[in-house]
């Protein structure tokens, strides 16, 4: 069974330009989280998805926005880059809505650098 | 609120020695309780989880935790270090209310000496 995919899995961007990332949940898995992680702040949540809703978001700011496709896939972007949002962005998938079988299952990641 | 605090960012052990990381977590409900491991350039694997059944809870590779309510604590143990132990290491907490929205550590880097 494949796992959570990311994509692209590096890249370098400069201020004041867009990203948009991209994640395919493991089949059957219908909530996508994604996580900010940095050496500073460790992993910080951004936003939850669930049947194309956002059902929970983080403390960032509105330059960060999500979606979810009907077939689970999500995609995050970050508009309007800063040096700050340089770091590892994970995205998770789970097969349970909550509850105690709510595991994450986290892909490799995206590496973002904006210079 | 949830909250999870991961004493020690760096700890070394011996090849062979007991590995013991430290989380204590804040949580105004019932707690589910996490340690994910995390490689070099790769994301995060669950290691164990605790979802209210026993308290002591086995995981992969060899490592176990025990949840202890009345010291908020999760703390992760091996029994003999591995090389192959050295990663970061990060608890995580989440509940019925916050659900997927999980709230981890800021992380455990373990260096295994030979």
């Amino acid at each position: 069974k494949a796992g959570v995919t990311q994509t692209p899995r590096y890249l370098i961007k400069t201020r004041g330009q867009q990203v948009t990332l991209s994640c395919s949940p493991i089949s059957g898995h219908r909530s996508v989280s994604w996580y900010q992680q940095t050496p500073g702040q460790g992993l910080q949540f951004l936003f939850e998805y669930f049947s194309e809703t956002q059902r929970n978001k983080g403390n960032f700011p509105g330059r960060f926005s999500g979606r979810q496709f009907s077939n689970s896939r999500s995609e995050m972007n970050v508009s309007t880059l800063e040096l700050g949002d340089s770091a590892l962005y994970l995205c998770a998938s789970s097969l349970a809505p909550s509850g105690p079988t709510g595991e994450l299952f986290f892909g490799e990641g995206s590496r973002l650098t904006v210079l | 609120a949830q909250s999870v605090t991961q004493l020690g960012s760096h700890v070394s052990v011996s090849e062979g020695a007991l590995v013991l990381l430290r989380c204590n977590y804040s949580s105004s409900v019932p707690p589910y309780l996490f340690w994910y491991v995390q490689y070099p350039n790769q994301g995060l694997q669950l290691l164990l989880k605790y979802t209210s059944a026993a308290t002591l809870v086995k995981g992969i590779n060899g490592f176990e935790a025990e949840f202890k309510k009345s010291e908020t604590s999760f703390h992760l143990t091996k029994p003999s270090a591995h090389m192959s132990d050295a990663a970061e290491y990060f608890c995580a907490v989440s509940d019925e209310i916050t659900g997927n929205q999980f709230y981890f550590g800021t992380g455990t880097s373990l260096t295994v000496i030979p």
